[in-house]
């Protein structure tokens, strides 16, 4: 079956510019997350979903960040007003169960550059 | 807030030699999950551990909870250059939260 789908692949936007990152979960994962990974460090949480519930925000790094999931399927996470330290990939995950002590299953991730 | 350390960044072994990574958290986890990294890939999860002491076994990789549960390991026999990547370890104390460590890179020479 199909696994975790983002788009774009890749990005690229001039400082100050807002964007927005898809994520298509696995048909039927309740729990969606974001994270964001640097180039040579792990994945940092950025949100969790249950269903359409945004239910953590805390790793969010700032009010220029925002993520939904409206319909409980779909999530998207939009940046405002980029700014260089904002460059990473953006990894999309999701998991069968409603809470993250389960086994989660990844995207591809979204390369952002901010130039 | 839990930090989750991993050592050593990076390994470089050749074929058949074994391969050790340790992960250590400042907090008790709740669980600790492991996650391999292919060179451009995206991190594929790999095992789960829950209870305190627990060893699970997949094939060549040996994967230990500690007694405290605030550290974990995870063992390679006789490495293949198929087991190239990073390997992350990622502990949940409480909440939603996933804090993966900066994981160890290994590389494998034939």
């Amino acid at each position: 079956g199909a696994g975790v789908s983002q788009s774009p692949r890749y990005k690229v936007a001039k400082r100050g510019q807002d964007v927005a990152l898809r994520c298509d979960p696995i048909s039927g994962h309740v729990s969606l997350f974001w994270y964001q990974q640097a180039l040579g460090q792990g994945p940092e949480f950025l949100t969790y979903f249950q269903n359409e519930a945004q239910l953590d925000k805390s790793g969010l790094p700032s009010d220029r960040f925002f993520a939904e999931r409206p319909e409980g399927s779909v999530s998207t996470l939009k940046i405002q007003r980029t700014q260089q330290e904002d460059s990473a990939v953006y990894l999309c995950a999701s998991s069968w169960e409603l809470a993250p002590t389960y086994e989660q299953y990844f995207g591809p991730g979204t390369r952002l550059t901010v130039t | 807030g839990q930090q989750v350390m991993q050592i050593p960044q990076y390994q470089h072994v050749q074929e058949g030699e074994d391969f050790t990574t340790y992960c250590n958290s400042s907090t008790t986890l709740s669980n600790i999950q492991w996650y391999k990294q292919r060179p451009g890939g995206h991190p594929v999860f790999l095992i789960q551990l829950v209870k305190s002491g627990e060893v699970k076994k997949q094939k060549r990789l040996t994967f230990q909870f500690g007694e405290a549960k605030k550290n974990s390991s995870l063992h390679i026999t006789a490495t293949q250059t198929t087991d190239v990547g990073t390997y992350f370890c990622a502990g949940l104390d409480s909440g939603y939260a996933l804090n993966f460590g900066k994981g160890t890179s290994l590389l494998v020479t034939p």
